[in-house]
């Protein structure tokens, strides 16, 4: 079935610090891809998104790349803010008509602290 | 403004006593599913439903109950609720018009559950 990895957690940065947040999947055809940040007491907003490969997905300076060829979508951001404090979810959704269709597989979860 | 309502946020209860829990969203959206996060698993779907009348199992189904009427609501019901059902638990909608699988899920804000 589908899976998704993140990095171990938590990571705690500076401001103004360049971030990464690896990210890779097992899935079966060609999946989407996403990002979700949740902030604290919060629902999960989506981040962005990339719906094939080589598809950029980008939102608030943050940035993932579709690179099927790693089986991966990192997360980068070039210089963090205190606001950017929260847990992000890598996630993926099976195609369309499969069995897997519509449902959001997460990793695992990776806290961000940054401190000014 | 478009949005996912869950409630309660927050309950305590007790081992055996029948709760339901509560998700609306106004966004007329044919999908909706369940959620359960907890540390260092991420979020595991628990059941979801492509439209009125049509529930399916996620990945964590025992001990729960889910039922679609309506479009816009879909409740979780603990039949008889355990220590093991404290969690955290989200709903999530998203359009099927498409019929891709790249539309992204709008998450209500949560409902911590704790069962003594």
């Amino acid at each position: 079935g589908n899976s998704v990895t993140q990095m171990e957690g938590p990571v705690t940065l500076s401001e103004e610090a360049f971030l990464t947040i690896n990210c890779t999947y097992t899935a079966t055809g060609y999946p989407s891809l996403f990002w979700y940040v949740q902030y604290p007491g919060e629902g999960l907003q989506l981040l962005l998104k990339a719906t094939k490969a080589d598809d950029k997905g980008s939102n608030k300076g943050f940035e993932a790349t579709y690179r099927k060829e790693t089986t991966s979508f990192h997360l980068e951001k070039g210089s963090v803010q205190v606001s950017d404090s929260a847990v992000y979810f890598c996630a993926l959704s099976g195609n369309a008509g499969g069995t897997s269709y519509g449902k959001l597989t997460f990793g695992q979860g990776t806290i961000l602290t940054v401190h000014p | 403004e478009a949005q996912v309502t869950q409630n309660p946020r927050y309950l305590i209860t007790v081992t055996g006593k029948k709760l339901t829990v509560t998700c609306s969203q106004n966004m007329n959206h044919e999908y909706m599913s369940w959620y359960r996060q907890d540390p260092g698993l991420g979020l595991r779907q628990i059941y979801y439903s492509m439209n009125v009348e049509v529930t399916d199992k996620g990945d964590v189904p025992e001990g729960y109950k889910v039922s679609r009427k309506e479009k816009r609501n879909f409740p979780l019901i603990l039949e008889s609720p355990s220590p093991n059902q404290t969690s955290l638990y989200f709903c999530a909608s998203s359009s099927t018009r498409t019929a891709y699988s790249n539309q992204p899920q709008h998450f209500g804000d949560g409902t911590r559950l704790s069962i003594l």
